[in-house]
């Protein structure tokens, strides 16, 4: 089992630019999240699928973030346009239930 | 917002002593989960403690948690050297006995063990 596989590992961007990260959940696994994890804190849910569907997305700021879960297997998260601010680790995680997460390694955005 | 608190913020012991982690939550949950990450790395699930149960082990780690206390702490045994990582509790909310299936997490305790 490959595990959620996220990519990419780092990106570095000059502020208001556009970036995308993107997500592969393990398979059969319907519910997928995304977490923001700020330096020195835990994380924090930005938005939870349930297959296709964005069934929480109360903490995801919609003036620059969006997300869309393709055929309810991949994910992306795009950030446009970007602010200092969104300097973060960003973290996908799948489940078969609401028991059994599995966590990605993340993508550390680097906004200068 | 970050349901849980975790204490102490930083921990720093020997290899082979023992390392005692706790957490504090505020709201009725339906499991409360430990998480390890290492530096620059994803979270590893350790365990997990459902809202009925009192007390759980896996290997090294004991996890014992109090609903009317809204309290948990997770014991690692005879620790080593790569134990050394950040430990988180996140919690499952409850309303009226169904998951979210949503997370929240502490902001962790780092856990330094030296050889």
């Amino acid at each position: 089992e490959a595990g959620v596989v996220q990519s990419p590992r780092y990106k570095i961007i000059e502020k208001k630019q556009p970036v995308a990260f993107w997500c592969n959940p393990i398979s059969g696994h319907n519910t997928l999240y995304w977490y923001r994890q700020n330096l020195g804190q835990g994380p924090e849910l930005l938005i939870r699928y349930e297959n296709e569907e964005a069934v929480d997305d109360s903490q995801l700021p919609k003036d620059r973030f969006s997300a869309e879960r393709l055929k309810g297997v991949d994910s992306t998260l795009k950030i446009q346009p970007a602010e200092l601010g969104d300097s973060a680790v960003y973290l996908c995680a799948s489940s078969y239930d609401a028991y059994g997460y599995t966590f990605g390694s993340g993508t550390r955005l680097t906004v200068v | 917002s970050q349901q849980g608190e975790e204490d102490p913020q930083a921990l720093s012991i020997q290899e082979g002593e023992n390392a005692t982690m706790n957490c504090s939550y505020k709201t009725s949950i339906n499991n409360l989960q430990w998480y390890r990450q290492n530096s620059g790395r994803g979270l590893v699930h350790l365990i997990l403690i459902r809202s009925n149960e009192r007390e759980k082990h896996s290997g090294r780690l004991r996890v014992t948690l109090d609903t009317s206390k809204k309290s948990s702490s997770l014991l690692i045994t005879a620790s080593r050297a790569a134990d050394t990582a950040s430990y988180f509790c996140a919690t499952d909310f409850n309303a009226g006995g169904t998951s979210y299936g949503k997370l929240t997490f502490g902001q962790g305790t780092i856990l330094t063990v030296h050889p």
